[in-house]
């Protein structure tokens, strides 16, 4: 079983809409956790990292559920550039590790 | 400005010869590591390391050495590279310790990324 499973999407979105993407960890010891966004073949930029207590940042709201081991990002009023992938990043024991990714297209 | 920069952008070499890729952080992170990135694989873990003269094996480790000699700096030695390690690689650093009080670790940062290529 991999480490950090995120549905590969694509999610093909209109502008405006609100899209939700989760991640499910399979380490239950699991200590830190993060959402990172990719364009194409560049690296990948931090979105935000994903307090206990959930936390908001504009648009972008991230959740923690520790007794079912998952994170979302949700994203509000998508706009054109938000269309990249999203990666969950969760960290124990000296490691990252990385979902695969979920691909977000927000067409007009 | 705060970054890690990592050197060549884009290289394309032959089976066999010795390459390095540099990656440098100004940032006094401990932690520094270097992943690949392969279609459908994501990102995966060569190496890390938690400090000066600490490194450790990731998930792919294997045809690849690494170095940490000065805490800025992370090479990534290629001794006798192959096909299947054309890729696309990422260095990245972290400040390891950060008060619970703040969430936990610090994300990582990443370098730009080089595209390799072994023909």
């Amino acid at each position: 079983r991999k480490e950090v499973e995120q549905d590969p999407g694509p999610f093909n979105v209109p502008e405006g809409a609100t899209v939700a993407f989760n991640c499910t960890y399979s380490n239950s010891a699991s200590q830190s956790f993060f959402w990172y966004r990719q364009d194409c073949r560049k690296e990948p930029k931090l979105l935000m990292s994903v307090y206990s207590s959930g936390n908001e940042d504009g648009r972008f709201t991230a959740q923690l559920n520790r007794a079912s081991q998952y994170i979302s990002l949700l994203i509000r009023d998508s706009k054109l550039s938000d269309s990249a992938t999203y990666l969950c990043v969760v960290y124990n024991f000296n490691k990252f590790y990385f979902g695969s990714g979920t691909k977000l297209n927000v067409k007009p | 400005e705060a970054q890690v920069t990592q050197n060549p952008r884009y290289l394309i070499t032959v089976t066999g010869k010795k390459l390095t890729v540099t990656c440098s952080q100004n940032m006094n992170h401990e932690y520094m590591s270097w992943y690949r990135q392969d279609p459908g694989l994501g990102l995966r873990q060569i190496y890390y390391s938690m400090n000066v003269e600490v490194t450790d094996k990731g998930d792919v480790p294997e045809g690849y050495k690494v170095s940490r000699k000065e805490k800025r700096n992370f090479p990534l030695i290629l001794e006798s590279p192959s096909p299947n390690q054309t890729s696309l690689y990422f260095c990245a650093s972290s400040h390891f310790f950060t008060p619970r009080s703040q969430g936990g670790y610090s994300p990582l940062h990443f370098g730009n990324g080089t595209r390799l290529t072994v023909t």
